[in-house]
């Protein structure tokens, strides 16, 4: 079945490291793909998303390339900064048409002065 | 900018105690999901939601569990008899665009915190 699978976190940087965290994914044809954000306390943002092959959804220095060869969406970031310390989760369309997301398990990055 | 906003944010009931959490999706969305997260874990697929019935729903989404948009504004979610286990945070969230005409986001709101005790 459909299903995406992260990096196991926590992830901890100091401010301007550079972020990578991975995402694979395994379902039926080439599905839309998206990274969203979960701040401390709020709801789940999206933060960028591709909707096709070979396609780079950027926002905020955030960037993740849609392979379709390797099945993978990692998502990077030059250069962290403390405000970046939130829960990340990878996220795939599920088979079907109603439209729903799968999610990862979600990935807690830890930005330290 | 529109959003989507829940309520209660955080409620505490008995177990066995029946639950209804609401949501106001964008208004000119389509599409209506809920969505549940236990504390630490994933963010996992209860329901979908489109004209005014089911479209799919999860194993977790058991007879339990219902929906309804009573209004054409609210979109509930009902949990009729609470067990421990369904202390959880519930998104709900919404879409707007049929699947081959956009990109298939959703929009999710901030969230009802659920203890049961």
């Amino acid at each position: 079945g459909d299903s995406v699978t992260q990096m196991e976190g926590p992830v901890t940087l100091s401010e301007e490291a550079f972020l990578t965290i991975n995402c694979t994914y395994t379902a039926t044809g080439y599905p839309s793909l998206f990274w969203y954000v979960q701040y401390p306390g709020e709801g789940l943002q999206l933060l960028l998303k591709a909707t096709k092959a070979d396609d780079k959804g950027s926002n905020k220095g955030f960037e993740a390339t849609y392979r379709k060869e390797t099945t993978s969406f990692h998502l990077e970031k030059g250069s962290v900064q403390v405000s970046d310390s939130a829960v990340y989760f990878c996220a795939s369309h599920g088979s079907g048409n109603t439209g729903k997301l799968i999610f990862g398990q979600g990935t807690t990055l830890q930005v330290k002065p | 900018e529109p959003e989507v906003t829940q309520t209660p944010s955080h409620q505490v009931t008995q177990m066995g105690q029946e639950v209804i959490l609401r949501c106001v999706p964008i208004s000119n969305h389509l599409y209506f999901y809920w969505y549940r997260q236990i504390l630490g874990q994933k963010v996992e697929f209860l329901v979908s939601f489109y004209n005014n019935e089911i479209s799919e729903k999860s194993e977790i989404f058991d007879d339990q569990f219902s929906v309804e948009r009573p209004d054409g504004s609210n979109f509930t979610l009902k949990i009729r008899s609470t067990k421990l286990e369904d202390s959880a945070m519930y998104f709900c969230a919404s879409r707007t665009e049929a699947l081959s005409a956009g990109t298939g986001e959703l929009f999710f709101g901030e969230g009802s915190r659920l203890t049961v005790l």
